[in-house]
């Protein structure tokens, strides 16, 4: 398995606080992704990196912001949560661009 | 606007026997296909991927086939075993684009 660790696995906070999401490779890839993953529309691509540094943004990328400040980490930031937010986030890594990726094991995030 | 559809929610299927499982997409820029498996409270893992240059890929059990005319594809599972109930999404890419675009998924039981 690839080495990805999410955290929080869980979270529950309230509509209007920041909440950071944190994911964490061991493998050294280049590329990392937040999705979220929601009933009724599969995966969705929040923000991808392709270098520290270097982030862009996916599909549904408003109401997030990321930072790679290295190699290894990625953090995805609800500036102030709304309960649109509430999903399972989950954090990918691919070795390069349109390769497969390999996914972390997700964080439930719950706005109330 | 889902530009990659998995139509059918859920399948159940007797141990042994085959699973289908099928994928249409819209985007006919779309080169490259994925399938990934998911099992409860764990993130995606990837299955098999198929490029545009090809009909048909093959990986023991699994097999997927692209019919491009018709912008479907479909995951082929042989036999189905009682190990192979999660879900699996099927994922789109652009060789000119920046993300995957994933199915909404759909949950497979095979029944002992």
């Amino acid at each position: 398995d690839a080495g990805i660790t999410q955290s929080p696995r869980h979270k529950v906070t309230e509509t209007g606080t920041p909440v950071t999401l944190r994911c964490h490779q061991t493998e050294n890839h280049r590329y990392m992704y937040w999705y979220r993953q929601d009933p009724g529309h599969g995966l969705r691509l929040i923000h991808y990196s392709y270098g520290v540094k270097d982030t862009d943004k996916g599909e549904v990328s408003d109401g997030y912001s990321v930072s790679r400040s290295k190699t290894e980490d990625f953090l995805l930031t609800l500036e102030s949560a709304t309960s649109s937010q509430t999903s399972v986030y989950f954090c990918a890594i691919s070795e390069g661009w349109n390769q497969p990726q390999h996914f972390g094991d997700g964080t439930r995030l719950s706005i109330l | 606007d889902q530009q990659v559809k998995q139509n059918s929610p859920s399948l159940s299927v007797q141990e042994g026997r085959i699973s289908i499982l099928n994928c249409d997409y819209t985007n006919s820029m779309f080169d490259y296909f994925l399938w990934y498996k998911k099992y409860p409270a764990e993130g995606p893992t990837f299955l098999i991927s198929i490029s545009s240059i090809k009909d048909k890929n093959e990986d023991g059990r699994f097999t997927v086939f692209l019919n491009k005319s018709a912008k479907h594809l479909s995951l082929h599972i042989v036999p189905s075993q009682p190990g192979d109930s999660a879900v699996y999404f099927c994922a789109a890419s652009a060789q000119v684009g920046n993300q995957f675009y994933f199915g909404t998924g759909t949950s497979l039981t095979v029944i002992p």
